[in-house]
């Protein structure tokens, strides 16, 4: 059964950097795409950065482009996302999620997310 | 990158349909067959139930279907059953790794 499993979260000051991490099992890493979504408390689902299958391709959200960068080690069935430069605005629960392709490209599997909290 | 606009909330009746409507620009939700539907229930993680607009994912009821017209697309849940009561999202693919996804929508089963 594919999952996934984020770590790394934490409370930080703004203006600081944390790394999140995500483990992925359960299915052949190197054969999907990968991206992070966020959810701020009480709000709705926000897609973050995606990645393709080699690490090319990466996208970014607006909101956090020039300060955050995913990446991923296929060696070590890992995702993960820099992020710099943090806001009080990107407190947020972070999620992984795995990037299918069919027609189109479509997140079908999904952890449990890592909280995130950015305060002074 | 705007969001998608869905209702704040639908209701309905067990045994019910309830159709939930999400619309987008020309960018995305017209651009692509690429719209997805996820269920967020309280404290877990969002579930696959709608992907390329009108595909459901093995082990998802038949009660959920998915379709588009235009820049409009549409999750209708028929038979409502109590375990449908949750947040619903739409996500459409924007090109070069890129989503964006609707404000959510709460279903509430009365």
């Amino acid at each position: 059964e594919a999952q996934l499993v984020e770590s790394g979260g934490g409370v930080v000051r703004p203006g600081g950097s944390l790394r999140l991490s995500c483990a992925a099992s359960g299915f052949t890493f190197d054969g999907y795409g990968m991206s992070w979504v966020r959810q701020a408390p009480g709000k709705g689902l926000e897609w973050v950065s995606g990645i393709n299958w080699n690490g090319g391709s990466p996208g970014y959200a607006d909101s956090v482009k020039g300060r955050f960068t995913i990446s991923r080690d296929n060696a070590k069935n890992s995702l993960y996302l820099q992020m710099n430069s943090l806001r009080v605005e990107d407190t947020a629960l972070y999620h992984c999620a795995r990037v299918a392709f069919d027609a189109y490209y479509y997140m079908d599997v999904w952890g449990k997310g890592t909280s995130v909290t950015v305060s002074s | 990158q705007s969001a998608l606009t869905q209702p704040r909330s639908v209701s309905g009746s067990p045994g019910q349909s309830v159709t939930i409507s999400c619309t987008g620009t020309s960018s995305d939700v017209g651009g692509y067959n690429s719209v997805s539907w996820y269920q967020q229930h309280p404290g877990k993680a969002p579930k696959l139930m709608i992907y390329d607009v009108t595909k459901r994912p093995s082990g998802v009821p038949a009660r959920f279907s998915g379709s588009k017209s235009g820049h409009t697309a549409s999750l209708t849940i028929s038979g409502l059953q109590a375990e449908d009561e949750a947040d619903y999202y739409c996500c459409s693919y924007t090109g070069t790794y890129t989503w964006v996804f609707g404000g959510g929508t709460k279903l509430t089963v009365l």
